[in-house]
């Protein structure tokens, strides 16, 4: 089956550094890759949508310059956490979608975020 | 835009009890598609309903869509320890899945 992997899978960093986050799929290319933020027994919230060789769409109310998100390849994308504050401290999920629009997702493994 | 509502929030069962979590959405949906996220995991893609009333089986579990396909639900027959976790469901916007809230699921044993 398609395996998403995303690196690392926790990190703690001092307030004001940035942190970057790997999401690669495995077996499979991916012209697109979504990046979700999850807090404690919440749902998963879109941060932006990540398009192969063009720039990321934010969703409403994501800062594009805090989340700086690139997709270099048609297997590889990143997400960096500029300037780190504590209140940015969360779990963040990759996704990647095989071909068509309905195809279901596949998750990385996420990232847990925490600053200090 | 486009919302999909999840109920209940929270369900904890004794094991062998059944389970049941139901999903709406505000507009009609070409799929839903559903997921289990294990405590401390990521989500897990576990089926896809594309037809109008819909009924698809994996062993405990029944996922239907409804007829007018705004609704769905999954249930779990005689739920057992393993079933713990949070289940998704979503549909899609446009390029993008919407998530629901999820419902939590506890089992006692």
């Amino acid at each position: 089956g398609a395996v998403v992997s995303q690196h690392p899978s926790w990190v703690i960093c001092k307030s004001g550094t940035s942190v970057k986050i790997e999401c690669r799929s495995l077996d499979f290319q991916a012209t697109t890759m979504f990046w979700y933020r999850q807090f404690p027994k919440q749902s998963l919230m879109l941060m932006a949508t990540s398009n192969e060789g063009s720039k990321a769409t934010y969703e409403q109310g994501v800062e594009k310059d805090k989340f700086l998100i690139n997709h270099a390849s048609l297997t590889l994308s990143t997400l960096t956490v500029t300037s780190a504050h504590p209140e940015d401290s969360s779990f963040y999920i990759c996704s990647a979608r095989e071909s068509t629009v309905n195809s279901p997702l596949h998750f990385g493994n996420g990232t847990r975020l925490t600053v200090t | 835009g486009q919302q999909v509502m999840q109920i209940p929030q929270y369900q904890h069962v004794q094991e062998g009890e059944d389970f049941t979590t139901y999903c709406n959405s505000s507009t009609t949906l070409s799929n839903i598609q559903w997921y289990k996220q294990r405590p401390g995991g990521h989500p897990v893609f576990l089926i896809q309903l594309v037809k109008s009333g819909e009924v698809k089986k994996q062993k405990r579990l029944t996922f239907q869509f409804g007829e007018a396909k705004k609704n769905s639900s999954l249930h779990i027959t005689a739920t057992q320890t393993t079933d713990v976790g949070t289940y998704f469901c979503a549909g899609p916007r446009g390029n993008k899945l919407v998530f629901g809230a999820g419902t939590i699921l506890r089992v006692k044993s």
